[in-house]
């Protein structure tokens, strides 16, 4: 399997749950990423981990939790979410330090919180 | 505070016209540029970066950058309807991808 896949690909989840997202990439890229995507609202980045390392978030809830095991995997873990967290996830990767390396992105998650 | 802006459309063209979708940014030490696709509850596929003024051209597929009046711009020739989808600047003014800040997106119609 190529490039960056996202489970599940529909989540609905009541506030009170605890639910987690799952990115693997096969691109082995050095870096990955956890965006949120609203309607009518640009791309948000919430965290980056280069190396395995968390290098970047952007103040982000703390019922957002994040985890990076490996270089090739990438969780976001969710507990007591509000509906306004409804929201396509998006998990990208790239190869950092490479020169104009895009951003690729997995298929998201369509999560909606009742 | 850096931004990119988008006209968020929709711009709507009849098939086989010229599509010309535009970005602006407010950081001048911005680096490098790129266009991604979006169709309707998909991910944003990439379509090409460009990072030196002037023409970039790929198949259908043009990006034009001005660094000098912070503009960088994608031209769609022949457009098909299959184009349709919401088109999305991205700009990064570091060698960090974490440093790359994405528009609102312009929604293009190609009407058959």
């Amino acid at each position: 399997e190529t490039g960056v896949t996202q489970t599940p690909r529909h989540l609905v989840m009541g506030m009170t749950n605890k639910k987690s997202l799952k990115c693997e990439q096969h691109l082995g890229h050095n870096a990955m990423y956890w965006y949120k995507q609203s309607a009518k609202k640009p791309l948000e980045l919430m965290f980056v981990y280069s190396l395995e390392e968390r290098v970047e978030n952007n103040s982000v809830p703390s019922r957002f939790s994040p985890e990076c095991p490996n270089s090739s995997h990438l969780f976001l873990h969710l507990h007591t979410l509000q509906p306004e967290d409804s929201a396509l996830y998006l998990c990208a990767s790239s190869q950092e330090r490479t020169d104009h390396s895009p951003l690729h992105f997995g298929n998201g998650t369509r999560l909606t919180v009742t | 505070q850096k931004e990119v802006e988008q006209n968020s459309g929709p711009l709507s063209v009849p098939e086989g016209a010229i599509a010309s979708l535009n970005c602006t940014y407010s950081d001048r030490g911005s680096q490098s540029f790129f266009w991604y696709r979006q169709y309707s509850g998909k991910s944003p596929e990439l379509i090409m970066f460009i990072y030196s003024n002037g023409d970039k051209e790929d198949g259908r597929f043009t990006a034009q950058l001005n660094k000098a009046s912070q503009y960088v711009s994608l031209l769609i020739r022949d457009s098909q309807p299959s184009d349709s989808a919401t088109y999305l600047c991205a700009v990064k003014w570091g060698d960090s991808s974490y440093k790359l800040i994405f528009g609102s997106g312009t929604r293009l119609l190609v009407r058959p």
